[in-house]
């Protein structure tokens, strides 16, 4: 089994702020990190897939890091606004087997941005 | 359509009854993917159609939980004699080939009530 892990649980932070989470996976046979952000009504989005250990995405405000070897993955969101209010789900698959599509997610971080 | 799209977006049923959830993925997609979120809990993988190889079922929860792709295409979910605990947001997604180095594109599920 395995698991992937996200801290904190939940965020509140104020307009403005900068922010980042946490994103805990098993550093045997890692094969890609995903991260998604998901909406209150709406379908997951994906923001990033990263394979490679060292790898820096970035998206606007929103930029993640990875580190293979100690398995995690961080998401930062610099000066954080209202409308990034929603679940941050991070996915994790390793290599091996034959199902090479197949993603373990986190419980989420849930994100609260106050105006 | 553009996206992936599922039907019904709501269901309420008696315990005891067969629902059966239908995806539709995006067109050329050859990986499809169903997840289920309950109350509380992180996105839950069922099942995995890879292109022409066989599924991973390795996620279905019971023998009451089935799921077919016809024609490569659109996938149904079935749940037979269902119970309280199948409720849940079951969601679907697809990507446009079974490896994870791909983002997935999700719909926007379809919420299940067991009465």
């Amino acid at each position: 089994i395995l698991n992937v892990e996200q801290s904190p649980q939940s965020l509140h932070v104020q307009e403005g702020d900068s922010t980042n989470f946490t994103c805990s996976f098993p550093s045997s046979n890692f094969y890609a990190l995903h991260w998604y952000r998901w909406e209150t009504a709406k379908s997951p989005e994906a923001l990033f897939v990263m394979t490679l250990n060292g790898d820096e995405k970035k998206k606007g405000r929103i930029s993640a890091t990875l580190n293979t070897k100690e398995g995690y993955s961080y998401l930062y969101i610099k000066g954080s606004q209202p409308e990034d209010s929603a679940t941050y789900l991070c996915a994790f698959s390793n290599a091996g087997g034959t199902s090479y599509g197949k993603l373990t997610f986190g419980q989420g971080t849930i994100l609260t941005v106050h105006p | 359509g553009a996206g992936v799209s599922q039907s019904p977006s709501n269901k309420v049923t008696e315990k005891g009854k067969d629902v059966e959830l239908r995806c539709d993925p995006i067109s050329g997609h050859t990986a499809l993917y169903w997840y289920r979120q309950s109350l509380g809990q992180g996105l839950e993988f069922l099942i995995y159609f890879q292109g022409n190889s066989a599924p991973d079922k390795s996620g279905l929860p019971s023998d009451r939980f089935s799921a077919e792709r016809t024609g490569g295409s659109v996938s149904t979910l079935t749940i037979q004699r269902t119970q309280q605990e199948d409720s849940a947001v079951y969601l679907c997604a697809s990507s446009l080939v079974p490896n994870s180095n791909q983002p997935q594109h999700f719909g926007d599920g379809t919420r299940l009530s067991i009465l």
